[in-house]
């Protein structure tokens, strides 16, 4: 059981290149959820899904975009990469009706 | 609006002595709260939750926490540390009724860093 997967584990960018961080959950988990770490900030909250076709903005989604076009995939889009955008983010689901976040094992970003 | 503090953010004990890792929270609402473990390299881990039954919570690898309500706090605890417990712990909190619905807006503190000495 792979649970939740992110692509590429380490990524380093060029100020104002784009690119997308990729998620994967094979929990067919309704709920999925992009964070981004720093330290001494804990986890902050990007963007969410409650199911495919409907997404949110999280605490601070400015310069990301998010789709949910199937229940398994959830992509990151940076369209233009910026140093404040380095970090390690992670991708996480859960089922409906649960309380507990699976997960991914984290992508870390550098942006030059 | 939900939040929680997490006093300290490098603890270091002995192995053996006993781990206490502090957490307070606010909530408007009575609160769902959690510990996750997060070791070096890797994603966050569920260690413990408290979602309104038990005030005593355990959770994997001996730990456990208690919601105290009058002191809004559910800190984390251990007896005896071992040399595997060094890793970042993150308290979270969200508004348990609103989980099921709009989306899984867990609120993280910013983190306790555990070191286990010889």
């Amino acid at each position: 059981n792979a649970g939740v997967t992110q692509t590429p584990k380490f990524q380093v960018l060029k100020t104002g290149q784009s690119m997308t961080l990729q998620c994967a959950q094979d929990m067919n988990h309704e709920y999925m959820s992009w964070y981004r770490q720093d330290p001494g900030m804990g986890l902050r909250l990007i963007h969410y899904s409650v199911g495919a076709g409907i997404t949110d903005q999280g605490e601070v989604p400015n310069g990301y975009n998010v789709s949910r076009s199937t229940t398994e995939d959830f992509p990151l889009r940076l369209l233009s990469a910026a140093p404040s955008q380095t970090s390690v983010y992670f991708c996480a689901s859960r089922r409906a009706g649960a309380n507990v976040l699976t997960f991914g094992a984290g992508s870390r970003l550098t942006v030059l | 609006a939900q939040s929680v503090t997490q006093l300290g953010s490098h603890v270091s004990v002995s192995e053996g002595a006993l781990v206490l890792l502090r957490c307070n929270y606010s909530s408007s609402v009575p609160p769902y709260l959690f510990w996750y473990v997060q070791y070096p390299n890797q994603g966050l881990q569920l260690l413990l939750k408290y979602t309104s039954a038990a005030t005593l919570v355990k959770g994997i690898n001996g730990f456990e926490a208690e919601f105290k309500k009058s002191e809004t706090s559910f800190h984390l605890t251990k007896p005896s540390a071992h040399m595997s417990d060094a890793a970042e712990y993150f308290c979270a909190v969200s508004e348990g009724l609103r989980l099921t619905g709009g989306g899984n807006k867990l609120t993280f503190g910013t983190g306790t860093q555990l070191k286990v000495e010889l």
